[in-house]
C-alpha cells in the first residue's frame, strides 16, 4: 500500500510555463484534496474533489485547474506558471468526511 | 480565508518543560483534528475530538475540545527533542472542505 503519492517531487518552471501536478491514492478514498504552504501561511485549500469527476474551489484557486476523471488520481495545473506559486504543495485524501486525511510527501515548485 | 486561528505562531521550549497551542474559533465547530508536520515532512493526522468538553491523551499529548466547540488546545508535557515540527489543526468548514490554521511551530532548546 503506497498511499498517497504525489509527482514530480521537485520542479522548477519559468514563468509562463505549464505543468500538471499528478496525485494518486489507492486507498479508494472518495474526498481528495490540493494545499499550498507557505512560510507562516500554514496550509491553503486550492481545489478539493468529493469524487470521481467533481471538482470544487477552495481557498485560493485563481491560476489553478484541477481534475478528477479517475477516482484514485487528482491532478493539479498551472495553466501560465507566476513567481507567486513558489511554493510546496501537498495532496491529501480521506475515505469520507471526519475522517482523518492521509497525505503525500509533497511538490517543490520554484517558479523564476 | 482560514477558519481557525492558532497561537502562537511559534513557539521555543526548554527540553523538559511544558507548553500549550491553542485553536480557536469564531462559529461551532462539528469536530476538529489536529497534524503534526515535521521539518521537511507531511502532516500527520494525531487526533480528532468530536464531543464538547472532550479531552483524549497520546502519552504525553493532551488535546482538549472546548464546551462550546469553538476552540481546543494541545498540550505538551515534558518536551523532548523528538516534538519538534508545526503542529495544525484542521476543521470541516463547509460539507467537505478540509481547512487548517497557520500551524504552531515548535523548537526545543536542549
Amino acid at each position: 500500500n503506497a498511499g498517497v503519492t504525489q509527482t514530480p517531487k521537485f520542479r522548477v518552471l519559468k514563468t509562463g510555463q505549464s505543468m500538471t501536478l499528478l496525485c494518486a491514492q489507492d486507498m479508494n478514498h472518495e474526498y481528495m484534496y490540493w494545499y499550498r504552504q507557505d512560510p507562516g501561511m500554514g496550509l491553503r485549500l486550492i481545489h478539493y474533489s468529493v469524487g470521481e469527476g467533481t471538482t470544487a474551489k477552495g481557498e485560493v484557486p485563481d491560476g489553478y485547474n484541477v481534475s478528477r476523471l479517475k477516482k484514485q488520481n487528482f491532478l493539479l495545473g498551472l495553466e501560465s506558471a507566476a513567481p507567486s506559486q513558489t511554493s510546496v504543495y501537498f495532496c491529501a485524501s480521506r475515505v469520507r468526511v471526519n475522517t482523518e486525511a492521509f497525505f503525500g510527501q509533497g511538490t517543490r515548485l520554484t517558479v523564476v | 480565508g482560514q477558519q481557525v486561528m492558532q497561537i502562537p505562531q511559534y513557539q521555543h521550549v526548554q527540553e523538559g518543560e511544558d507548553f500549550t497551542t491553542y485553536c480557536n474559533s469564531s462559529t461551532t465547530l462539528s469536530n476538529i483534528q489536529w497534524y503534526k508536520q515535521r521539518p521537511g515532512g507531511h502532516p500527520v493526522f494525531l487526533i480528532q475530538l468530536v464531543k464538547s468538553g472532550e479531552v483524549k491523551k497520546q502519552k504525553r499529548l493532551t488535546f482538549q475540545f472546548g464546551e462550546a466547540k469553538k476552540n481546543s488546545s494541545l498540550h505538551i508535557t515534558a518536551t523532548q527533542t523528538t516534538d519538534v515540527g508545526t503542529y495544525f489543526c484542521a476543521v470541516r468548514s463547509n460539507d467537505y472542505k478540509l481547512s487548517f490554521g497557520a500551524g504552531t511551530t515548535v523548537t526545543v532548546r536542549a
